[in-house]
């Protein structure tokens, strides 16, 4: 167990919706990295937070946003929801913002799109 | 910009025999390696990680990678394969910027 929590594990959910996904991370930890693994594209990084802060932006569509709240849990919204957003979706997070920060995974939130 | 590739996207050892799973990274600055493995139906792992201090890293569950910057790799061996470790494994490099660079995968069986 990382400590970093994740809900809901599986979402079902038609074209054209719009879901949340949630985050909590370990104790400690100011950081928040959000990642898509599908089978097309690999292992991708999203975007990151840090204490609040939007820090990083990888491949996140237009359609995606995130934020981070106060008490540090993520939230990543995914909006006009294509078939090919099906995807397992990884929040990691670490101490720091930048460095050698070790990143440690939650168990994912699988979302197929139907 | 960094990015990092896994030769082999399936490899299969006998239980007992060693396991070899190759890296190569690309990086314009010193990087940071990591390695990850994945169970079915689970999250991601932390098997080991090189942040510059020993080149030979030792991780868990009996696995250990070499830096070699002069090859550009950070392969990941075992001497001896368990049943266990059958599972998909992830080298990836990471920067400054903190984001992780992952490679495409390596799924190990272990034939019994």
């Amino acid at each position: 167990d990382s400590g970093v929590t994740q809900t809901p594990k599986h979402l079902i959910t038609a074209t054209g919706q719009r879901v949340t996904l949630r985050c909590s991370p370990r104790s400690g930890d100011l950081s928040v990295y959000w990642y898509q693994q599908s089978l097309d594209q690999g292992l991708q990084f999203l975007i990151q937070y840090y204490n609040g802060e939007e820090r990083a932006k990888g491949n996140i569509l237009e359609r995606f946003s995130a934020q981070q709240f106060p008490d540090l849990h993520s939230e990543l919204n995914l909006s006009s929801l294509e078939l090919g957003d099906s995807a397992l979706y990884f929040c990691a997070s670490s101490p720091g913002g930048t460095g050698e920060n070790t990143q440690y995974f939650g168990p994912g939130t699988r979302l197929t799109v139907l | 910009a960094q990015s990092v590739t896994q030769l082999g996207s399936h490899v299969s050892v006998s239980e007992g025999a060693l396991v070899l799973l190759r890296c190569n990274y690309s990086s314009s600055v010193p990087p940071y390696l990591f390695w990850y493995v994945q169970y079915p139906n689970q999250g991601l792992q932390l098997l080991l990680k090189y942040t510059s201090a020993a080149t030979l890293v030792k991780g868990i569950n009996g696995f250990e990678a070499e830096f070699k910057k002069s090859e550009t790799s950070f392969h990941l061996t075992k001497p001896s394969a368990h049943m266990s470790d059958a599972a998909e494994y992830f080298c990836a490099v990471s920067t400054w910027a903190n984001n992780l660079f992952f490679g495409t995968g390596t799924r190990l069986t272990v034939i019994p």
